[in-house]
């Protein structure tokens, strides 16, 4: 079945520069990869997606991209600014529909 | 946000004890998910439903029933609450099978 490899785990960056976090997949079936930010205390809200017919996707600071024949996508912040301190989420949708999850990247935004 | 509710945001109850975690939604979205989430693990589905009367396993099922009498709630029941089953958990649901999942609140489990 489909396994997603997420790392950092934690990455603290300064206030102003660029955030990168970077996941695998293994199901080369997958199709549709979307990210999560999670607030502390708070419930997982979309704030991405890209679906394998796409290689990049951008929204303002945040961007994603997709490399299916290396099987993996990253998620692209830049201008980090302290309202992006979060847990984030990749996901991979294997063959069987389902959203396998990475283990989440802990972002610290330094001021 | 307030389309898709859990209660109760927290519990604690005492080893042995049967608990239900309660999940509705208001959009007749047609999937829902049980997710529980613990530290270094993240997400892992538990159990989802793709419609009235049908659901299925996910990754962690053991210990832990579901049902779906009705499109908008879909309850998880645990039989018999063990430690190991002390996390939050999250509902959640899609209009279908290639669409954004909502999440609910959370609810934060404690077994004793």
């Amino acid at each position: 079945g489909e396994n997603v490899e997420q790392h950092p785990s934690t990455l603290s960056v300064q206030e102003g520069d660029s955030a990168v976090i970077k996941c695998t997949y293994s199901d080369s079936a997958s199709n549709y990869f979307p990210w999560y930010k999670q607030e502390l205390g708070k419930r997982p809200q979309l704030i991405i997606d890209i679906r394998s017919n796409v290689g990049e996707k951008k929204d303002q600071r945040i961007a994603v991209t997709l490399n299916k024949t290396a099987k993996h996508f990253s998620l692209h912040i830049t201008e980090t600014q302290p309202e992006d301190s979060a847990v984030y989420f990749c996901a991979a949708r294997d063959s069987n529909y389902q959203l396998i999850w990475g283990a989440g990247t802990k972002l610290i935004i330094k001021p | 946000d307030a389309g898709i509710t859990q209660s109760p945001r927290y519990k604690i109850t005492e080893t042995g004890r049967q608990v239900t975690l309660m999940c509705h939604q208001t959009w007749s979205h047609s999937y829902m998910f049980w997710y529980r989430q613990d530290l270094g693990h993240g997400l892992r589905l538990i159990y989802y439903s793709a419609a009235a009367d049908i659901t299925d396993k996910g990754e962690v099922p053991d210990g832990y029933v579901v049902s779906r009498s009705k499109t908008e709630n879909f309850p998880l029941t645990l039989e018999s609450a063990t430690r190991s089953q002390t996390s939050v958990y999250f509902c959640a649901s899609s209009l279908n099978q290639e669409t954004e999942a909502f999440f609910g609140q959370g609810t934060r489990l404690t077994v004793v």
